[in-house]
């Protein structure tokens, strides 16, 4: 079965400070894609990444950066420089095409707080 | 472009009322559209895939008589809360699928759905 863990329930942290939030997965498939979103306090989810299971390579978008290595099942999200706008409740979701129909299952989600 | 709204983007209705809530791609066509159901400092849980022109799948635990989902157009999909109870409070949230594009769904604002 599909299972995302996102064991950090929430972290604190101080402007510009750096944090990591983890993700670890559960697949019994080959092919599949792993996803971050962020949802604000208005609610709203906001895509910030997607990776299918064949691309291991780490990748950099400003401040964020993504770490997939397919040898823990991690795919863990960091944010350099945190700012108090990064505020949020940060997800990460999995989707298998064959098994699932592309469903995408959430983890439990980390809540992010960054004070100034 | 791929643009997900929803309406109302909140509602408060009586309990043992109906609520319709609509989800539309505004500048793509959908041929899947899926409902998640969101409770306080919780997870987006997945309640029913719905593919234009036949039934919506529902996730096990989701009564389908309460829940009603119709996806007539490939714009457009609502669900209805039928006999709503207090425990159906929740932020309802929808996302929509590209034609062909796998593994890509677009969110809507979702709607905050509070039962009295």
């Amino acid at each position: 079965a599909q299972k995302v863990t996102q064991a950090q329930t929430e972290i604190s942290v101080v402007e510009k400070e750096d944090v990591t939030l983890d993700c670890v997965y559960e697949t019994r498939d080959t092919t599949y894609y792993l996803f971050w979103y962020k949802q604000p306090p208005s609610g709203e989810l906001v895509f910030l990444i997607r990776r299918n299971s064949f691309d291991e390579q780490n990748e950099i978008s400003g401040r964020y950066s993504w770490n997939f290595q397919k040898s823990t099942s991690s795919f863990n999200f960091t944010i350099t420089a945190s700012q108090v706008v990064d505020s949020a409740v940060y997800f990460c979701a999995l989707s298998e095409a064959r098994r699932y129909g592309n469903k995408l299952v959430f983890g439990a989600g980390t809540i992010l707080r960054v004070k100034s | 472009g791929a643009v997900v709204s929803q309406h109302p983007s909140w509602v408060i209705c009586k309990s043992g009322t109906s609520v319709k809530i609509e989800c539309r791609s505004l500048d793509f066509q959908a041929t899947t559209m899926f409902w998640y159901r969101q409770f306080p400092k919780q997870s987006l849980m997945l309640m029913a895939t719905s593919n234009e022109g036949s039934k919506a799948t529902y996730e096990q635990g989701v009564e389908k008589d309460k829940f009603l989902i119709n996806h007539a157009s490939l714009t457009l999909s609502t669900l209805t809360v039928t006999s709503a109870h207090p425990e159906d409070s929740s932020f309802y949230i929808c996302s929509a699928k590209l034609a062909g594009v796998i593994h890509e769904q677009y969110f809507g604002p979702g709607t905050r759905l509070t039962v009295t």
